[in-house]
């Protein structure tokens, strides 16, 4: 079956822009993550989507960010005028909720650079 | 709070000589801990759960709650090993994986 999907693989904007990513999760997986991934700096949790739960956004750096998941499904993460310390690879996860312990399975990422 | 250190970002060996991924952690309850892999040019992996017990790609982890270390070892290092390696903790209930900020292991033929 089809695994994490995330597109754009690549997007390329300039500072003060705003841009959307978009996670398209594994079929039946409730939970849905959004990290950053930074150079040297690791991976970053950013959201947490769980099912009909109100989302955990402990996470996210600013008020820039913003993130849905409309019908339990697919989610985008915004990020609103786009400043150059924004440029790193986005990452999103999807688990089963009842399997968490199975851990969470990636996408590919989206690399952002901001210029 | 939650928290893993991985204490090295590069780790060199040569083919054939053992390999130890250092990881520590800090939480107050049971958690539960994962390796990661990042390949070149691939998605993020799992490769361990501490709760299987398992051996992956020759690869084992043990969880020493006294010493809060989850250390990944692998007795002959081959160079398809040569990858990043992030250690990542997990609080009670499906929450976000905290991860550590990655070790590089270059296995050297």
């Amino acid at each position: 079956g089809a695994g994490v999907s995330q597109s754009p693989s690549n997007k390329v904007t300039e500072k003060g822009k705003d841009v959307e990513l978009r996670c398209d999760p594994i079929s039946g997986h409730t939970a849905l993550y959004w990290y950053r991934q930074s150079l040297g700096q690791g991976l970053e949790f950013l959201i947490y989507f769980q099912g009909n739960s109100a989302p955990d956004k402990s996470g996210l750096p600013s008020d820039r960010f913003s993130a849905e998941r409309t019908g339990g499904s697919v989610s985008t993460l915004t990020i609103q005028r786009t400043q150059q310390e924004d440029s790193a690879v986005y990452l999103c996860a999807s688990s089963l909720a009842w399997t968490g312990e199975f851990g969470q399975y990636f996408g590919p990422g989206t690399r952002l650079t901001v210029t | 709070a939650q928290r893993v250190t991985q204490p090295e970002k590069l780790l060199s060996v040569f083919k054939g000589a053992p390999v130890e991924l250092k990881c520590n952690y800090s939480y107050s309850g049971s958690p539960e801990l994962f390796w990661y892999v990042q390949y070149s040019r691939q998605r993020l992996q799992l490769l361990l759960r501490h709760i299987s017990r398992e051996s992956i790609k020759g690869f084992t982890a043990d969880l020493n709650k006294g010493e809060t270390s989850f250390h990944l070892k692998k007795p002959f290092a081959q160079e398809e090993d040569s990858a990043m390696y992030y250690c990542a903790l997990r609080g009670s209930g499906n929450t976000p994986l905290v991860f550590g900020k990655g070790t590089r292991l270059s296995v050297i033929a």
